[in-house]
């Protein structure tokens, strides 16, 4: 079936603009996650939605990064006043309920580039 | 929080060899341990994960072992292949707390 897909795959930006990034999880998958992956750095985590609501947006590294969950799917993360620190590629990942909620599907990531 | 580090950053084997890749984490309470693959340019891939209840699994030719006293964990890839070059990232998460923490990867390459 279809897997996780995020769009666009890549966006270049200038400093001080706003960016919304989309991801599409795998259907009736409960569980949604945004990480950031730096230049040869491994995963960090941002924020993890069940349904709709965001019990550990813990990892949002500032107050201009937000995102919301519509519908129990598609998730938008924002980044408002983007930063060259901001330049990663962001990945976003969707897990089923019930006894395999840990394991997470990972789609292709947005590449991010702020000039 | 979780802590995870992997060892070596940077693998050669020859291909047909074995490679064996170690992780080690902090958080004694940690009990979903995954292996994911990343090619240039693309998302991780799950290839195998293990939970804390059992010390070894194995799919095909790649095999995870996982040691809670010493608190590491392995992943052992017999007969590589050139298709078998990537990044490995090994990560924990723990109970209650579905946020996975990764270490920095480990770049594999299999020399044909």
């Amino acid at each position: 079936g279809a897997g996780v897909s995020q769009s666009p795959s890549n966006k270049v930006t200038e400093k001080g603009k706003d960016v919304e990034l989309r991801c599409d999880p795998i259907s009736g998958h409960t569980a949604l996650y945004w990480y950031r992956q730096s230049l040869g750095q491994g995963l960090e985590f941002l924020i993890y939605f069940q349904g709709n609501s965001a019990p550990d947006k813990s990892g949002l590294p500032s107050d201009r990064f937000s995102a919301e969950r519509t519908g129990g799917s598609v998730s938008t993360l924002t980044i408002q006043r983007t930063q060259q620190e901001d330049s990663a590629v962001y990945l976003c990942a969707s897990s089923p309920g019930g006894g395999r909620r840990d394991t997470q599907y990972f789609g292709p990531g947005t590449r991010l580039t702020v000039l | 929080g979780e802590n995870v580090e992997q060892h070596p950053s940077t693998l050669s084997v020859q291909e047909g060899d074995s490679a064996v890749i170690k992780c080690t984490y902090s958080d004694s309470a940690s009990n979903y341990f995954p292996w994911y693959k990343q090619e240039l340019g693309k998302g991780p891939q799950l290839i195998i994960d293990i939970r804390s209840n059992v010390g070894e699994k194995k799919d095909q030719r790649i095999a995870v072992t996982l040691n809670k006293t010493a608190k590491h964990f392995s992943l052992h890839i017999t007969e590589t292949q050139p298709e078998d070059s990537a990044v490995y990232f090994c990560a924990a998460s723990r109970a209650g707390n579905n946020r996975l923490a990764f270490g920095k990867g480990n770049q594999v390459v299999v020399i044909p």
